[in-house]
């Protein structure tokens, strides 16, 4: 069964920093794209980064695109997203996801970004 | 970026009936590969979102064949064929065929009358 659990999220003041990981479980996730995809309370969903399989290519949205860092570990089957220079308007519910079209989703961890 | 829009954006409906919700997106969706990368999910409340459909009409293992998805061009449709109770949530379109950025629609909320 294919398992994607996230972790790290929290309370954060703005200009701070916060690591997330996910644990992959289920699958090669070698073999896999992986994903983080954001939702902000009561609002729809945005693609937040993407990386390929061997970690060699990475993608981001302009909203984040110079302070969030998206990684994975192979060894650990994990995937990571380093924020940086966080803002208000990073609180969301970040969730973990398998493929550029993700057919699997963690449960979220939420982020909330406020003094 | 491939702008998304779906409408409605709320849709009343009622049990046993069918329903039917519409995508578009700013420009055509086929991609060099031949290939239409739109895709439809579902939130259930407080829920993740699940993939239901992918490739415009490939229905998600599990997912229940009053489910359909068609569509080309800049133009799709999700169809319920006869709505069940644990239909009700969120139902978003989603665009891979031109990233970055992927880009997904608003949303279209889908409860009972």
């Amino acid at each position: 069964e294919v398992q994607l659990v996230e972790s790290g999220g929290g309370l954060v003041q703005p200009g701070g920093s916060l690591r997330l990981s996910c644990a992959a479980s289920g699958f090669t996730f070698n073999n896999y794209w992986m994903s983080w995809v954001r939702q902000a309370p009561g609002k729809g969903l945005e693609w937040v980064a993407n990386i390929k399989p061997d970690g060699s290519d990475t993608y981001y949205a302009d909203s984040v695109k110079g302070r969030f860092s998206i990684s994975r570990d192979k060894a650990k089957n994990s995937l990571f997203l380093q924020m940086n220079s966080l803002r208000a308007e990073d609180t969301a519910v970040y969730y973990c996801t398998r493929g550029k079209t993700p057919d699997y989703w963690g449960q979220g961890t939420l982020v909330t970004v406020s003094s | 970026d491939v702008v998304m829009t779906q409408s409605p954006l709320s849709l009343p409906v009622t049990l046993g009936q069918p329903a039917s919700i519409s995508c578009r997106s700013s420009q055509s969706l086929v991609h060099s590969d031949g290939n239409t990368y739109l895709s439809w999910f579902l939130q259930r409340p407080g829920q993740s979102p699940r993939r239901l459909i992918y490739r415009v009409s490939n229905r998600d293992s599990g997912v229940p064949d009053r489910f359909s998805g068609s569509g080309s061009g800049t133009d799709f449709t999700l169809k319920i064929s006869r709505v069940e109770a644990e239909d009700v949530g969120v139902y978003f379109c989603m665009q891979t065929t031109h990233w970055p950025p992927c880009t997904f629609g608003p949303g279209t909320k889908v409860d009972f009358k």
